[in-house]
């Protein structure tokens, strides 16, 4: 079983708003990604969690804050988020950091 | 130079017929390589790893060639569900991140 499983599916917040991205794998994968996709783009990566420890900001605002709860696990806090960071935000796993990742579905934001 | 450069395409094919994706990669220590597919508005699908050896699933082949660093993709006898678009992806190993090309898009035409 490979899958990564991403609520809520849609999210529209607006910009004072305070909500929460969830990924969730159950496949003992011990790396975890966070990844934002604009349209027509690859995906950007944002945070590596390793052994549910943060190892990689790639210079993320600080509006986008992260956080590994246990190793199945993955959040992602949104605050105060500007229109421009409406996009399809991705989660992934892998086994170890040089591994395939696998991708959830997506949470596909949008900030009015 | 980018780090992973891809032929954006677009690639309009028939069905049936034979086609070959590029890619090249700027960093000689990268350790992995896998070709992803990702349709429109879904997430990216693995669709195979890339062996020195080179790698055989149905219907695609993939090749390394370290020596001047590129990746390919072949697929044959292509159906109208290959259409979507094809990323070339690089695990440069000094960090636990793949580097991602911008992606090629297939269109297979009944």
């Amino acid at each position: 079983d490979t899958e990564v499983t991403q609520t809520p599916k849609h999210l529209v917040m607006g910009m004072t708003n305070k909500k929460s991205l969830k990924c969730e794998q159950h496949m003992g994968h011990r790396a975890m990604y966070w990844y934002k996709q604009k349209a027509k783009k690859p995906p950007e990566l944002m945070f590596v969690y390793s052994y549910e420890k943060l190892s990689i900001n790639e210079s993320v605002p600080s509006r986008f804050s992260p956080e590994c709860p246990n190793s199945s696990l993955l959040n992602l806090h949104l605050h105060a988020l500007q229109p421009e960071d409406s996009a399809l935000y991705l989660c992934a796993s892998s086994l170890e950091g040089l591994d395939e990742q696998y991708f959830g579905p997506g949470t596909r934001l949008t900030v009015t | 130079r980018k780090e992973v450069e891809q032929d954006p395409g677009p690639f309009n094919v028939p069905e049936g017929a034979t086609v070959a994706f590029n890619c090249t990669y700027s960093n000689s220590a990268s350790q992995s390589f896998f070709w992803y597919r990702q349709d429109c508005r879904k997430e990216p699908k693995l669709l195979m790893s890339v062996y020195s050896s080179g790698n055989e699933d149905g219907r695609f082949t993939a090749q390394l060639n370290r020596a001047s660093q590129y990746i390919s993709l072949l697929i044959r006898d292509s159906k109208l569900s290959d259409s979507a678009t094809y990323l070339c992806v690089v695990h440069s190993g000094s960090a636990r991140q793949l580097t991602f090309g911008s992606g090629t898009q297939l269109t297979v035409l009944p």
